[in-house]
């Protein structure tokens, strides 16, 4: 088992959609991360947290550390939010260890 | 655009050689790491470096290497290539270890 579990690996949905990534991780953690890849490679960190909730436009990332477990939602989904998302735990002294991403597209 | 620099681009050599790879981290930021993305095996660690010194070691190959310079710039040495070291080197860098990672554009490698 991968200490990073993602779900669901793809995600297929209509634009305007809510929508909700997980991520599980069973080792002891100091952050978390949501990072967006696009298409074209490039990486780009969406939050960094270590506990309850943070939001940054149509972006809401959530972490439950007793549960070990954090959610990505993306409200009034849109074509330009197609990509994978991929979570990562440690931060600190620890080494990031990566979830094997979420492919997301998002139909017009 | 994150601030992070990386250079080549694109890169591609033959197997038995030996290249070098590039980061200039944002401005400010102490700490510099290496990641491995290819298609069997997702992201991966493999190295840290905070102000000049190694800081963290992950899956790292011994024909790989990197150091921290005194400007902060980081290189990542890659040695005695194989097929299957072709893949994406993201560098990312942060203020510091607990800090948010700020990832540049990746230099993707091809080993023919």
């Amino acid at each position: 088992k991968n200490e990073v579990e993602q779900s669901p690996q793809n995600l297929t949905a209509q634009e305007g959609e809510f929508i909700t990534i997980n991520c599980s991780y069973s080792v002891g953690i100091s952050a978390l991360h949501w990072l967006q890849q696009h298409p074209g490679g490039g990486i780009v960190s969406l939050f960094m947290l270590s506990s309850g909730k943070k939001k940054h436009g149509r972006l809401i990332a959530t972490i439950n550390i007793q549960e070990k477990h954090s959610s990505l939602h993306i409200t009034a989904s849109h074509p330009r939010d197609s990509a994978v998302y991929i979570c990562a735990v440690g931060g600190g002294a620890q080494k990031l260890v990566f979830g094997q991403g979420t492919r997301l597209t998002i139909n017009p | 655009d994150s601030g992070v620099t990386q250079t080549p681009k694109h890169l591609i050599t033959a197997t038995g050689q030996r290249v070098t790879l590039r980061c200039s981290p944002r401005s400010g930021d102490l700490s510099v790491y290496w990641y491995q993305q290819s298609l069997d095996q997702g992201l991966q660690f493999l190295i840290q470096y905070y102000n000049g010194e190694e800081r963290a070691k992950g899956n790292i190959l011994e024909r790989f290497s990197a150091q921290q310079f005194p400007d902060l710039h980081s290189e990542l040495n890659l040695s005695s290539l194989e097929l299957g070291d072709s893949a994406l080197y993201f560098c990312a860098s942060s203020v510091f270890s607990e800090n948010e990672q700020f990832f540049g554009p990746g230099t993707r490698l091809t080993v023919l």
